[in-house]
């Protein structure tokens, strides 16, 4: 049992170039969340997922993109990178999005670098 | 909006030392709260989580949170830290936006001296 687990761990980009992060749980979960992670800001929620098929914008969603492939895997996409974008992201999953009493498991995270 | 404030950027303890990490929070109604930790270059742990009943929650690593609404906080504590708690620590309370995002603090970055 891996949980939520994130490809690729580490991503230099140039400006303009475009690219995907992968992830994927294997607890069952509907739901799956997209984060950014920034200094001295926490994290902040990209795009979720309340359950397969289904995919709506968090609080800051310009410039990515998501596909929910399948219940297990969530990707987030990023047509055109910009520098602003330079930052670590994760990857959360829970059983199913909706009640509020509920835990949100993470995956490792992917740091990514634009130039 | 709700919000969570972590006030203290950095702290540093030396081991065997006490510990207490505060987190304020801003929400109208029952607050659903989280800790989690972030040891370098790994994702996110949970460390304890607080719903309803006992305000005093234990969680993982020896560590346990108060959660007092009188003063919107739930500061985390551990009476004795040792050098692999040398990490950052987040709060994070539920939000009803989002699909139930979790909203964090900045985070405090725990160092420890031996």
């Amino acid at each position: 049992n891996a949980g939520v687990t994130q490809t690729p761990k580490f991503q230099v980009l140039k400006t303009g170039q475009s690219m995907t992060l992968q992830c994927a749980q294997d607890m069952n979960h509907n739901s799956m969340y997209w984060y950014r992670q920034d200094p001295g800001m926490g994290l902040r929620l990209i795009y979720y997922s309340a359950s397969e098929g289904t995919t709506d914008k968090g609080e800051v969603p310009n410039g990515y993109n998501v596909s929910r492939l399948n219940k297990r895997e969530f990707s987030l996409r990023l047509e055109s990178a910009a520098p602003s974008q330079t930052s670590v992201y994760f990857c959360a999953s829970s059983v199913r999005g909706g009640r509020i009493r509920e835990t949100q498991y993470f995956g490792p995270g992917t740091r990514l670098l634009v130039l | 909006a709700q919000s969570v404030t972590q006030p203290d950027i950095h702290i540093t303890v030396s081991e065997g030392a006490s510990l207490e990490l505060r987190c304020n929070y801003s929400y109208g109604a029952t607050p659903y709260l989280f800790w989690y930790v972030q040891s370098p270059g790994q994702g996110l742990q949970l460390l304890l989580k607080y719903f309803s009943g006992d305000t005093l929650v234990q969680g993982i690593k020896g560590f346990e949170a108060e959660f007092k609404r009188s003063q919107s906080s739930f500061n985390l504590r551990k009476p004795s830290v040792h050098w692999s708690d040398a990490a950052e620590y987040f709060c994070a309370v539920v939000s009803m936006e989002y699909g139930n995002k979790l909203v964090f603090g900045a985070g405090t970055i725990l160092r420890v001296k031996s």
